[in-house]
């Protein structure tokens, strides 16, 4: 069964610290993975995107990583800031019926205190 | 580029009314889909439109539930007749067909009462 997991469900840190979510999936045939920051209130926005042949990919202070082997994923936020305090997504997409087909995970949680 | 529009941003109907929410994809995406979040389920795909085709609608709840993509630009996503339990944040999303530039539009919170 395709599934993405992601963990922890939720996390409280200090404004500055450094923090990283986890990913794992089991979707096949995979065709890329994507990171989503979601604010309260709004859609989810995309923050990086990896296929098959791509270990890591950075956007600013966020840095996601992939291993293929092991179907695993991280997000590295550095340096965190209060604006970083939203639900972080895991999307898999997986070629199903010749259409790209997108898996979702439930999101962590993140929040940061001053 | 406006990005995806969606419209209303809130709804607040009774039950039994009929709801219909309005997506305009971003110009040039050939594929459009709708979700609706929630807490407990998370973002649940409803349905898949390529080419303005419905191609994948296994997710629709019940019969309740029609989508329609009259042309290139417009897609609505109607209830009827709504129920509180479709209370949610519907969201539309629009990509290319490789799947590139997956953008979300600011979702419709729905409830009903």
């Amino acid at each position: 069964k395709n599934q993405v997991e992601q963990s922890p469900q939720s996390l409280i840190i200090l404004e500055g610290k450094n923090c990283t979510l986890q990913c794992n999936y089991t979707v096949s045939p995979f065709s890329n993975l994507r990171w989503y920051k979601q604010d309260t209130g709004r859609g989810p926005v995309s923050l990086t995107i990896m296929t098959f042949s791509e270990n890591t990919k950075s956007n600013g202070r966020y840095t996601a990583t992939l291993d293929a082997d092991t179907k695993q994923s991280s997000l590295h936020i550095t340096a965190s800031q209060l604006s970083d305090s939203a639900s972080y997504i895991c999307v898999v997409s997986g070629v199903s019926g010749g259409y790209n087909k997108l898996i979702f995970g439930a999101g962590t949680r993140l929040a940061v205190h001053p | 580029d406006a990005g995806v529009i969606q419209s209303p941003r809130h709804e607040v109907t009774e039950m039994g009314q009929e709801v219909t929410l309005r997506c305009k994809p971003i110009s040039g995406h050939n594929s459009l889909f709708w979700y609706r979040q929630t807490m407990m389920r998370g973002l649940e795909l409803l349905i898949y439109f390529n080419n303005n085709v419905p191609i994948d609608d296994s997710g629709m709840p019940e019969d309740r539930f029609s989508a329609k993509m009259p042309n290139a630009s417009f897609s609505t996503l109607k209830i009827q007749p709504s129920e509180p339990r479709d209370s949610a944040v519907y969201f539309c999303a629009s990509t290319t067909g490789a799947g590139y530039g997956y953008t979300f539009g600011s979702g419709t919170r729905l409830t009903v009462v």
